[in-house]
């Protein structure tokens, strides 16, 4: 069956501008993750999504990062007037019995 | 937020050698997951673990959760250059969400 897919694959953007990131999730999961990686690094924390409960927003790094889910599925993490040290791999999971299956994620670099 | 301290952070050993990493936290986890994350891609799932105790295998890879819940290992028998990457153990507790350890970069010489 199908995975978790993320696009784009790759962006490049200047600094200032905004994007938008996009995850889809695989079919039925009910919770959803955003994380950051930057080379060499670990799984830095952004955003979580569980059912319809608020989500944990407590990893987000500024105010310039939030995120959407919408209906419970597909999720869009967006950054506000980049600045160069938003670049990094953004990573999605989605989970279900306490598994998590990531997405191949988003390379971002902020030119 | 509960913190996973995993070691060690990086290893460097021969093709056909044993290894061993490890995760230990002050909190208790109801979940232990290790995933293998190669350049260029998203962790992949290696081996869950949900009971105190449990002793699971995959292939070469073998985890265990531990007795006390704070704490499992991850061991690689045998290795082969393929099993170069970075290695993260991940713990859950019910009604939390998943938290990783920092990772362990693993590079295998032939």
């Amino acid at each position: 069956g199908a995975g978790v897919s993320q696009s784009p694959s790759n962006k490049v953007t200047e600094k200032g501008k905004d994007v938008e990131l996009r995850c889809d999730p695989i079919s039925g999961h009910t919770a959803l993750y955003w994380y950051r990686q930057s080379l060499g690094q670990g799984l830095e924390f952004l955003i979580y999504f569980q059912g319809n409960s608020a989500p944990d927003k407590s990893g987000l790094p500024s105010d310039r990062f939030s995120a959407e889910r919408t209906g419970g599925s597909v999720s869009t993490l967006t950054i506000q007037r980049t600045q160069q040290e938003d670049s990094a791999v953004y990573l999605c999971a989605s989970s279900a019995g306490g598994k998590q299956y990531f997405g191949p994620g988003t390379r971002l670099t902020v030119t | 937020g509960q913190q996973l301290n995993q070691s060690p952070q990086s290893m460097f050993i021969q093709e056909g050698e044993d290894v061993s990493m490890n995760c230990t936290s002050s909190s208790i986890f109801n979940t232990w997951l290790w995933y293998k994350q190669d350049p260029g891609e998203g962790p992949v799932l290696l081996i869950a673990l949900y009971k105190a105790g449990e002793l699971t295998s995959n292939g070469r890879l073998t985890a265990q959760f531990g007795i006390t819940r704070k704490d499992s290992f991850l061991n690689i028998s045998a290795s082969i250059p393929s099993d170069v990457g970075i290695y993260f153990c991940g713990g859950e507790t019910s009604g939390s969400r998943l938290t990783f350890g920092e990772g362990t970069q693993l590079t295998v010489n032939p």
